[in-house]
């Protein structure tokens, strides 16, 4: 069974629908994280969160929120989705030890927004 | 700021062909950085990384040596399989922040043919 896993692993959506990305890990780690990522830009940091009281912004925050509902789980949320939210989205996991933690990701979510 | 930047592709190669994809990186203070490959459909995986000044990171044939006199992480391979094929991406994160957030390049395609 796969450490990170993310639902949907597709959706296709309408503009102003809210849209609600699922992560779930099974490796124990205290910190998760919500990327995205567009051809050409590489990916983008959007929240992250070092443990279930701890939410912090990313570099591109607007328009997303997020909720971690316990240690295992980071969910991200479009309230009124848009096209340009249209990308792939990842989840990663890492643990607090160390200076320089592997991040292990999810297999992605591909949001379309028509 | 600190950023990343990658060479651009698509790179194609034949099989058994040396592999050079380039990084190099602007930081303020001294990174940790990283390699990350994905394949087709799948979440990044770490491949290799370094964590200061002239240390080399490899796995599975692939090798990267961290140079701080020309801020770079190039990536080589010297013989490419057609399994190779992926996006790659060269990923920087200071040492000694508390956050533990990657500053990606934009990813480089190998295609790889037989």
């Amino acid at each position: 069974d796969a450490d990170v896993t993310q639902t949907p692993r597709n959706r296709i959506t309408k503009t102003g629908k809210r849209i609600m990305l699922e992560c779930s890990q099974t490796k124990g780690h205290d910190r998760m994280y919500w990327y995205r990522q567009d051809p050409g830009l590489g990916l983008r940091l959007i929240y992250y969160s070092f443990d279930v009281k701890d939410i912090n912004k990313g570099e591109i925050s607007d328009g997303y929120s997020v909720s971690r509902q316990a240690q295992a789980k980071f969910s991200l949320s479009l309230e009124s989705a848009i096209p340009n939210q249209t990308a792939l989205y990842f989840c990663a996991t890492s643990d607090s030890g160390g200076n320089y933690n592997e991040q292990f990701f999810g297999p992605g979510t591909r949001l379309t927004v028509l | 700021g600190n950023s990343v930047t990658q060479m651009e592709g698509p790179v194609t190669l034949s099989e058994e062909a040396f592999l050079t994809i380039n990084c190099t990186y602007t930081a303020t203070g001294y990174p940790s950085l990283f390699w990350y490959v994905q394949y087709p459909g799948e979440g990044l995986q770490l491949l290799l990384k370094a964590t200061k000044a002239d240390d080399k990171g490899s796995n599975k044939g692939f090798e990267a040596t961290y140079r701080k006199e020309t801020t770079s992480f190039h990536l080589e391979k010297g013989s490419v399989q057609v399994s190779d094929s992926a996006v790659y991406f060269c990923a920087l994160r200071l040492y000694g922040g508390a956050t533990n957030k990657l500053i990606f390049g934009t990813g480089t395609l190998l295609a790889v043919q037989p």
